[in-house]
């Protein structure tokens, strides 16, 4: 059983539109963190969130981390085909543990 | 600031043999953990370093190893390859400031291990 899930596991969108991925678990997280890695290179981190309802923007990017820091969703407005990759979130529950990371969500915007 | 590093990018292997990937963290950065993606299981913790010792392992059998030296450097050895081994082995490095729970990873390359 994965201790952190996302949804969907793929997605592939046109060019334009917009799209949300999940991240859930039924465990409390102190902070949550958004990568993005593409084919053959390790994952690039796009942002933290530590605080219960935190939203943070980062261009066309939304992170917003749930109230009760179980959960968190990434929205990208107007999908670019540069915005392409496998996108995982991880989670760590208190200081010195390690993180663990949910299954990606694997994502293709077509020109 | 030079990003981690970790050699070699490419390796083949065959079955029995041992591995050893090395990893050059962030400047700085004290602490060290491995992690191993493979298409069917995603990325898994394999082990983290802190301060030359280690601070947390993940659900690895014992083929699997590592160390961090003085300069925060560490190597990771996998003995007796098996099949099973080929995947993309990650580094990630990160300052681990004490308590703070937000401690950020930056992610090296890989190594990507082919095991035949």
């Amino acid at each position: 059983t994965q201790l952190l899930e996302q949804s969907p596991q793929f997605l592939s969108i046109q060019e334009g539109e917009n799209l949300t991925v999940y991240c859930n678990s039924s465990s409390v997280f102190s902070s949550l963190q958004w990568y993005r890695q593409e084919p053959g290179e390790g994952p690039v981190l796009l942002v933290t969130v530590v605080t219960g309802g935190e939203v943070k923007k980062l261009k066309r990017l939304t992170f917003q981390f749930g109230d009760a820091r179980k959960d968190s969703s990434l929205h990208i407005t107007a999908a670019q085909p540069g915005d392409t990759g496998l996108y995982l979130c991880a989670g760590v529950r208190d200081y010195g543990q390690n993180f663990v990371f949910g299954p990606g969500t694997r994502l293709s915007v077509l020109p | 600031k030079a990003g981690v590093t970790q050699t070699p990018r490419y390796l083949i292997k065959t079955r029995g043999q041992q591995v050893t990937l090395s990893c050059s963290p962030i400047s700085g950065h004290r602490s060290v953990s491995w992690y191993q993606q493979t298409p069917g299981q995603g990325l898994q913790f394999l082990f983290e370093y802190f301060s030359e010792t280690q601070r947390n392992k993940g659900n690895f059998p014992g083929r699997f190893s590592g160390r961090q030296f003085s300069n925060s450097r560490s190597e990771m050895n996998v003995s007796t390859l098996e099949l099973g081994d080929s995947a993309l082995y990650l580094c990630a490095s990160s300052l681990s400031r004490q308590r703070r729970v937000s401690n950020e990873q930056f992610f090296g390359p890989g190594t990507r291990l082919t095991v035949l």
